[in-house]
């Protein structure tokens, strides 16, 4: 069963404006841990964001913002004040149980930045 | 900062033939993770190590196999490569349970 969900294969946003991207999750662990990555076309995978399932707070990393909402089990990333930089694939990606080593990713999202 | 460090960048093999794919992690951090990333897709995750020790097996096929060594470097054998596994192979360094850290993967091509 698919354990990370992105719903939005496409994702178009003008810039200076913010988007939120999808992602929930399935997990039945107490303990786990959400990542963001983004994918530009040159191929390098760059870590964005992590969230805890023990943090309290929404994680922050200047403009990326992670909305964590547990009881729904999404983990969804704000990317204030769009850049033309910023268009690449997003990939939502989930660590489960304290002890496990075996992060899955969703399908991604493709963000476009409109200038 | 040091980054992961992922060689050869590119390799073109035939059918049939071997390939190993080296990983050196980020000094410090005790976990090392492999993915396989197909043309349009979200990466695979293949394996993982956790202080040299194999931790986790996702969708690695018998004929690759990984190991990590006690310099923490980790190497990715494949074997009978077939043209499916043309791929971007990316190898994760993470550490204190908060941070994986992707090198810049290899371009395999099998011809």
């Amino acid at each position: 069963a698919q354990k990370i969900t992105q719903t939005q294969p496409g994702m178009f946003v003008q810039e200076k404006e913010a988007v939120t991207l999808d992602c929930t999750y399935d997990t039945s662990d107490q303990s786990y841990g959400l990542f963001w990555y983004k994918q530009p076309s040159s191929g390098e995978m760059i870590f964005l964001i992590y969230q805890g399932s023990y943090d309290e707070q929404n994680a922050t990393e200047g403009r990326y913002s992670l909305n964590f909402q547990k009881a729904r089990k999404s983990a969804n990333l704000v990317i204030s004040a769009s850049q033309l930089g910023d268009s690449a694939m997003y990939f939502c990606a989930m660590r489960e149980g304290s002890d496990n080593n075996d992060m899955r990713f969703g399908a991604g999202t493709r963000l476009t930045v409109k200038p | 900062a040091a980054g992961v460090i992922q060689s050869p960048r590119h390799l073109i093999k035939e059918k049939r033939e071997t390939a190993t794919l080296k990983c050196y992690p980020i000094p410090r951090h005790d976990t090392v993770y492999w993915y396989q990333q197909g043309p349009g897709q979200d990466p695979q995750f293949l394996i993982s190590f956790y202080e040299k020790m194999q931790s986790d097996k996702g969708s690695i096929p018998d004929r690759f196999s990984a190991q990590q060594f006690s310099d923490y470097h980790s190497e990715l054998n494949m074997s009978s490569l077939e043209l499916g596994d043309s791929a971007l192979y990316f190898c994760a360094s993470g550490g204190f349970g908060t941070e994986a850290f992707f090198g810049q993967g290899t371009r395999l091509t099998v011809v």
